[in-house]
């Protein structure tokens, strides 16, 4: 089965700085990558996602990029705030034949916290 | 409010108790799912109904049964509860992009707590 790798597991940067965090994946039908970000005691948030025929997407200040061959997609944060300190999730899936759902493998999580 | 909610927030019980958690989608969503969130935040699926039928079933106990009376609505019950059962339990739902994508949305979870 799928298994997702996500490094490193702990991020200190300086406001203002970019944050990367780094994952692989090991399933080479997985054609969906979700990351999300998790603020102390609320849900998962879906912040972006790129699909398997994409290698890069933007929205505002955040970035992901996605190297298949490499089975390796990065999420990339610019000038950071205080409020992205969070935990964040990458995640790969496939959609299981067209069953319906879709099978979700996280990373461990990267805890991020921007010094001001 | 359009949302996945969940009832209880907060559940706390002992060892060997039967317990029951709730959740709703008001989105119009067909698929619903479970997730574990134990104490080091990992993430981990544990079932997923597509239109009140089973779809996902990883290596979970069989003390936990989900049930689906609807395509809104994903229970799970808990039977003979273990101190390892101590987690987050988040329910969350999924909206079909077309081509076979899907985007899932969590619930705000369930804290238990076994003692």
């Amino acid at each position: 089965g799928e298994n997702v790798e996500q490094h490193p597991s702990t991020l200190s940067v300086q406001e203002g700085d970019s944050a990367v965090i780094k994952c692989t994946y090991s399933d080479s039908a997985s054609n969906y990558f979700p990351w999300y970000k998790q603020e102390l005691g609320k849900r998962p948030q879906l912040i972006i996602d790129i699909r398997s025929n994409v290698g890069e997407k933007k929205d505002q200040r955040i970035a992901v990029t996605l190297n298949k061959t490499a089975k390796h997609f990065s999420l990339h944060i610019t000038e950071t705030q205080p409020e992205d300190s969070a935990v964040y999730f990458c995640a790969a899936s496939n959609p299981l034949g067209g069953q319906g759902a879709q099978k979700l493998v996280f990373g461990q999580g990267t805890r991020l916290t921007i010094n001001p | 409010d359009t949302a996945v909610s969940q009832t209880p927030k907060y559940l706390v019980t002992q060892m060997g108790n039967d317990k029951s958690i709730k959740c709703e989608q008001n989105l119009g969503h067909d698929t619903m799912y479970w997730y574990k969130q134990d104490s080091k935040k990992f993430l981990k699926i544990m079932f997923s109904y597509n239109n009140k039928e089973l779809i996902i079933n990883e290596t979970v106990p069989n003390r936990f049964s989900p049930k689906s009376p609807d395509k809104a609505h994903l229970n799970l019950h808990i039977n003979s509860l273990e101190l390892g059962d101590s987690a987050v339990y988040f329910c969350a739902s999924s909206r079909a992009l077309g081509q076979g994508y899907y985007e899932q949305y969590f619930g705000p979870g369930t804290r238990l707590t076994v003692t």
